[in-house]
């Protein structure tokens, strides 16, 4: 079994659309969850960072933490076509922990 | 700030050949690692270096492959000799002691 579980997808929605995004996870340390979007073609960039559970805000994006059931989410609000992209979950133990475990992404398409 | 830069981007070549994949992280930055991404595993760490010293290389998958960091604005990544299964794309991110891990644009392999 994997330490980070993510559903790859595709996952295709219309523009407006809330969506939603999954991981669960089996290392009960892990404190620290990021996601990352990746372009095609291109190296994933960190979107969204929290610690330990609980919600966060950033604009259209918010990220959720249970660490109760093991599982996070990242929801994008009112969704648009340049949000297409690779979503990935990743965790770690510390916060300058140098084993970052990345879920396998997820493909979101944004239909205008 | 010019970000991680890797070359080359795309790399074909032939079963049995080495191949030598190059990184320059961000100048400043003390941590240095090497990921691949493949569709069946995902993004998988195989190495990391903070102050050019390998510390963990754990993810090396075997003896074919090997990184050196010779100086801090520097590393390579060799795979000898190269095999159909090692086709993926190859990252190189850098980060400070703590914070945001940044990534290069990858370098795509394929081996035939």
């Amino acid at each position: 079994q994997k330490e980070v579980e993510q559903d790859p997808g595709p996952l295709s929605v219309p523009e407006g659309a809330i969506v939603s995004l999954n991981c669960t996870y089996s290392n009960s340390a892990f404190q620290y969850f990021m996601w990352y979007r990746q372009y095609s073609r291109k190296g994933p960039e960190l979107l969204m960072y929290t610690y330990s559970s609980g919600n966060k805000e950033d604009g259209r994006f918010t990220a959720q933490v249970d660490k109760s059931s093991k599982y996070i989410s990242l929801f994008i609000r009112d969704s648009q076509p340049s949000d297409s992209a690779t979503y990935l979950c990743a965790m770690s133990a510390y916060s300058s922990a140098s084993k970052i475990i990345f879920g396998s992404g997820t493909r979101l398409s944004i239909r205008p | 700030d010019a970000g991680v830069i890797q070359s080359p981007r795309h790399e074909v070549t032939e079963m049995g050949q080495e191949v030598t994949l190059r990184c320059k992280p961000i100048s400043g930055h003390d941590y240095l690692f090497w990921y691949r991404q493949t569709m069946m595993r995902g993004l998988e760490l195989l190495i990391y270096f903070n102050n050019n010293v390998p510390i963990d290389d754990s993810g090396m998958p075997e003896d074919r492959f090997s990184a050196k960091m010779p100086n801090a604005s520097f590393s390579t990544l060799k795979i000898q000799p190269s095999e159909p299964r090692d086709s993926a794309v190859y990252f190189c991110a850098s980060r400070r002691e703590t914070g945001e891990l940044f990534f290069g644009e990858g370098s795509r392999l394929t081996v035939l």
